[in-house]
């Protein structure tokens, strides 16, 4: 069972199209982070999300943390062939050391 | 500053063999993580390090073993690989349960 459920896991669009992704738990994460990872690389922060409700943009990127802290969500506005990667989002587990992630989401977009 | 540097990059060893793969943290870093990712899927919590002390370890069998040097680069060894041991490892360094930054990786090829 996966703590972190990512949805979809893997997404298709064409350049310019709008695109959300989702990360949901049954449990309480004191902050979450977005990361992009390019094949061979190692993933890249792109944001911590810490207070119920927030809201951080990030160019075309849009990132909302639920109100409780149990599920985060990542939209990106017109898409660019650039944005192609695997989206992950990731918590650490309570105060055991642990950084969980979700199983990704592989995001191709096409020119 | 430089960032997490990973040593080596790529390897490929043979079932039976062991193998070390090393870490360097951000400076300032006191934490250094481990994790295990296999292709298309998100990284897997191995062992999470705090001032040379074991504070987390994840699902992985005893084959696995980690240590933190006083300063603070870290070593990962695998004894006795598997061609499941295949995957990119990656270390990430933090300032302790805070936004974790990521090396790019070794990828070990297990034959």
């Amino acid at each position: 069972t996966q703590l972190l459920e990512q949805s979809p896991q893997f997404l298709s669009i064409q350049e310019g199209e709008n695109l959300t992704v989702y990360c949901n738990s049954s449990s309480v994460f004191s902050s979450l982070q977005w990361y992009r990872q390019e094949p061979g690389e190692g993933p890249v922060l792109l944001v911590t999300v810490v207070t119920g409700g927030e809201v951080k943009k990030l160019k075309r990127l849009t990132f909302q943390f639920g109100d409780a802290r149990k599920d985060s969500s990542l939209h990106i506005t017109a898409a660019q062939p650039g944005d192609t990667g695997l989206y992950l989002c990731a918590g650490w587990l309570g105060n055991t050391g642990k950084l969980i992630f979700g199983q990704g989401t592989t995001l191709q977009v096409k020119p | 500053d430089a960032g997490v540097t990973q040593s080596p990059t790529h390897l490929i060893k043979t079932r039976g063999q062991h193998v070390t793969l090393r870490c360097s943290p951000i400076s300032g870093h006191k934490s250094v993580s481990w994790y295990q990712q296999v292709l298309g899927q998100g990284p897997q919590f191995i062992f999470q390090y705090y001032e040379k002390e074991e504070r987390g370890r994840g699902n992985f069998p005893d084959r696995f073993s980690a240590r933190q040097f006083p300063n603070y680069s870290s070593e990962l060894n695998v004894n006795a690989l598997l061609l499941g041991d295949s995957a990119l490892y990656l270390c990430a360094s933090s300032l302790e349960n805070t936004e974790a930054f990521f090396g790019q990786g070794t990828r070990l090829t297990v034959v």
